[in-house]
């Protein structure tokens, strides 16, 4: 069964950095097939994608949020962790991570975690 | 501003066939394949077409997909109430930029 949960604070302060870890299960990140991505939707809002990781260490970042955001991971403890630097009212968000997979030339998120609510007050 | 157009909106009764299109260009629709996600209220969203028009296991066949140059549509066949949901559709887009996913605005269906 897979399952993809995150975890993180629930509130930042403006300015902050923010680091989210999705804790997967039931595969491994190391399977050449799938990724994992990170996916935010703020309050009433449509979903905007952010990073992504692949199992050979490929990784890709919004070109409009690039120069705030890091995706790692770490295979033997099933994480993958993004962090986003100077945080702002308006990064306030539901940040998911979500499973990648690829068949032939397609790509696809076919597994999502719970999300976790961000808000960035002061 | 999402680089794929939606419909903010639609609706239908129970038994009817409603679709939702979805518009792009040559660097996300036009050269990529599409996906369709279903998002039930207060819950994350779940891959409802993948590749244009494959449904996952599980997915009823009264749903479906298409993709015709650089705009796709999901379509709803014998609507049934639980399909009252907000539906994304999304694609690579490859652009002089760089390489993103990028996903539509989102469409709130209404069963009425």
């Amino acid at each position: 069964q897979v399952t993809l949960k995150e975890s993180g604070p629930v509130l930042v302060k403006p300015t902050e950095t923010l680091t989210l870890t999705c804790t997967v299960s039931g595969f491994s990140l190391s399977n050449a097939r799938m990724g994992v991505s990170w996916i935010r939707q703020p309050p009433g809002k449509a979903l905007e994608w952010l990073a992504h990781i692949f199992s050979n260490d490929e990784k890709s970042y919004s070109t409009s949020l690039k120069s705030r955001l890091t995706i790692s991971k770490d295979t033997s403890k099933s994480q993958v962790v993004l962090t986003m630097t100077n945080m702002d009212p308006v990064d306030t968000a539901t940040y998911y991570c979500a499973r990648i997979l690829s068949s032939g030339w397609s790509y696809y998120f076919d597994y999502w975690g719970q999300g976790t609510l961000v808000t960035v007050s002061s | 501003q999402s680089v794929l157009t939606q419909p903010p909106s639609a609706s239908g009764t129970p038994g009817q066939r409603v679709t939702i299109s979805c518009s792009g260009s040559s660097s996300n629709i036009g050269s990529n394949t599409v996906n369709w996600y279903q998002q039930l209220p207060g819950t994350a969203p779940k891959l409802l077409i993948y590749s244009n028009n494959q449904r996952p296991s599980g997915v009823p066949d009264r749903f479906s997909g298409s993709k015709s140059g650089t705009s796709a549509s999901l379509a709803i066949s014998g609507l049934q109430s639980e399909d009252e949901a907000d539906y994304y559709c999304a694609a690579w887009d490859d652009s002089l930029n760089g390489l993103d996913w990028v996903f539509g605005g989102g469409t709130k269906l209404t069963v009425l």
